[in-house]
């Protein structure tokens, strides 16, 4: 069964403190990983795509990267701003019908001042 | 560019009621998408639209859940009757990929349902 299990559940950061969140996958043939963002009240925002293993993806304060099992999402020197639920998801090469994406349960991130 | 649109915003039910969603999505966007969020949890598909045809409906409790695109454009979501455990937020989606390939998804800000 694919599947998507993210760590931690929560984490809290202070500002300018850099981390990484995980994102570790089973699937049986990787298409694409996605990560998006989620602000409290939202709907997901997008962030990246990768496609396969050691593809790196950046963007402001974010960085994500990929291997066979995991992803990464890298966080530099956060931000207030950074505060949200930070969502993985899979598509694999298993869903014969569609694109549908299958979600991890994500990691709150909140970075204090 | 508008986004996808999403209406009602919160909507409270008692158990055994019915309700229903309507989405509207980016315009050109041939893909449509629910996803059943809850609470602390990650979203989950419930049917994928691909312009008026179905995808995927795999996951949609058909005893209960409906869904259908009229002129391949807007979607309504409905239940009937509703559990205490539909209790989610029911988040729409479009995207330009066509089905079968991978695509950006744009997500409405939701529908959240409360089932007393």
């Amino acid at each position: 069964e694919d599947q998507v299990t993210q760590s931690p559940e929560a984490l809290r950061l202070q500002e300018g403190e850099s981390s990484s969140l995980n994102c570790s996958y089973t699937v049986s043939g990787l298409r694409g990983l996605f990560w998006y963002r989620q602000d409290p009240g939202k709907g997901p925002e997008f962030l990246f795509t990768l496609y396969s293993a050691g593809e790196e993806k950046e963007k402001e304060r974010l960085k994500a990267t990929l291997t066979k099992k995991e992803s990464f999402l890298h966080i530099t020197a956060p931000k207030p701003e950074d505060s949200a639920t930070y969502l993985c998801a899979v598509q694999a090469n298993s869903n014969q019908a569609g694109t549908a994406l299958i979600f991890g349960k994500g990691t709150t991130l909140s970075v204090s001042s | 560019e508008a986004g996808v649109a999403q209406s009602p915003r919160y909507k409270i039910i008692e158990k055994r009621q019915s309700v229903a969603f309507w989405c509207n999505p980016i315009s050109g966007h041939a893909t449509l998408y629910w996803y059943q969020q809850i609470l602390g949890q990650g979203p989950k598909l419930l049917i994928q639209f691909q312009n008026n045809g179905v995808v995927d409906d795999s996951q949609l409790p058909k005893d209960r859940f409906s869904a259908e695109r009229l002129k391949g454009v807007d979607s309504t979501l409905k239940i009937q009757p509703a559990k205490l455990e539909d209790s989610a937020v029911y988040l729409c989606a479009s995207s330009s990929g066509a089905s079968g390939t991978t695509g950006e998804l744009f997500f409405g800000e939701g529908s959240r349902l409360t089932v007393l």
